[in-house]
């Protein structure tokens, strides 16, 4: 595709429940991106991935979140055992480098009642 | 740690009107700076990228430059119009670090 496409757009869940994200970065793209975007403030650095590898994840703020790249294209966040404070739009980038611009996605939604 | 800052966090002008948007970081080694624009309930447009080598870049209305010393970058924007309507976030990478750290952003209105 010619942008990075997030899905789903939007997706409410339950307290406890485990919810996937995913991301399709633009073809060719070798670094990968999550952000997480809580309403009012700027976007928030989750975890970077150069290829399959994860090179930076200290933006994971525990245990419960998990990505995976495994193939070094399509990325998967995982969150176990949602909780309310995790509801923001998260946001997904790619660059065609580590150092060059990075392209956001449309972002997904989540919400957690 | 890098912090980033943008005065104001909301800003309403009149069509035509040139205007200048804040940014402001706390340390001064960085890669680049990125402007991007949100429009609501989507996600963010890049808009212009600087490297740390460079003091401004263009494209079309939009100019944004750079002063690493004093730790700012302003976007420029001539002739607004309403669909320049947005929120303008800038954020930057310091070398090391490939993440981008932003700042809330300012939300622009433009007046018909």
């Amino acid at each position: 595709g010619a942008g990075v496409s997030q899905t789903p757009s939007n997706k409410v869940t339950e307290k406890g429940k485990y919810v996937e994200l995913r991301c399709d970065p633009i073809s060719g793209h070798t670094a990968l991106y999550w952000y997480r975007q809580s309403l009012g403030q700027g976007p928030e650095f989750l975890i970077y991935f150069q290829g399959t590898g994860a090179a930076d994840d200290s933006g994971l703020p525990n245990d419960r979140f998990f990505a995976v790249r495994p193939e070094g294209s399509v990325s998967t966040l995982k969150i176990q055992r949602t909780e309310r404070g995790d509801s923001a739009v998260y946001l997904c980038a790619s660059s065609l480098t580590p150092a060059a611009e990075q392209f956001f996605g449309p972002g997904t939604r989540l919400t957690v009642l | 740690k890098q912090e980033v800052t943008q005065i104001p966090a909301a800003l309403s002008v009149p069509e035509g009107e040139n205007l200048v948007l804040n940014c402001s970081f706390t340390d001064s080694a960085i890669y680049n700076l990125q402007w991007f624009r949100q429009d609501p309930g989507k996600g963010l447009t890049s808009l212009l990228l600087i490297q740390s080598s460079q003091r401004e870049q263009t494209s079309g209305r939009l100019n944004a430059s750079l002063d690493k010393s004093s730790g700012r970058s302003t976007l420029y924007i001539a002739a607004s119009q309403p669909g320049d309507s947005a929120t303008y976030l800038c954020a930057v990478k310091v070398f090391g670090n490939e993440k981008l750290t932003f700042g809330t952003g300012t939300r622009l209105t433009i007046i018909p």
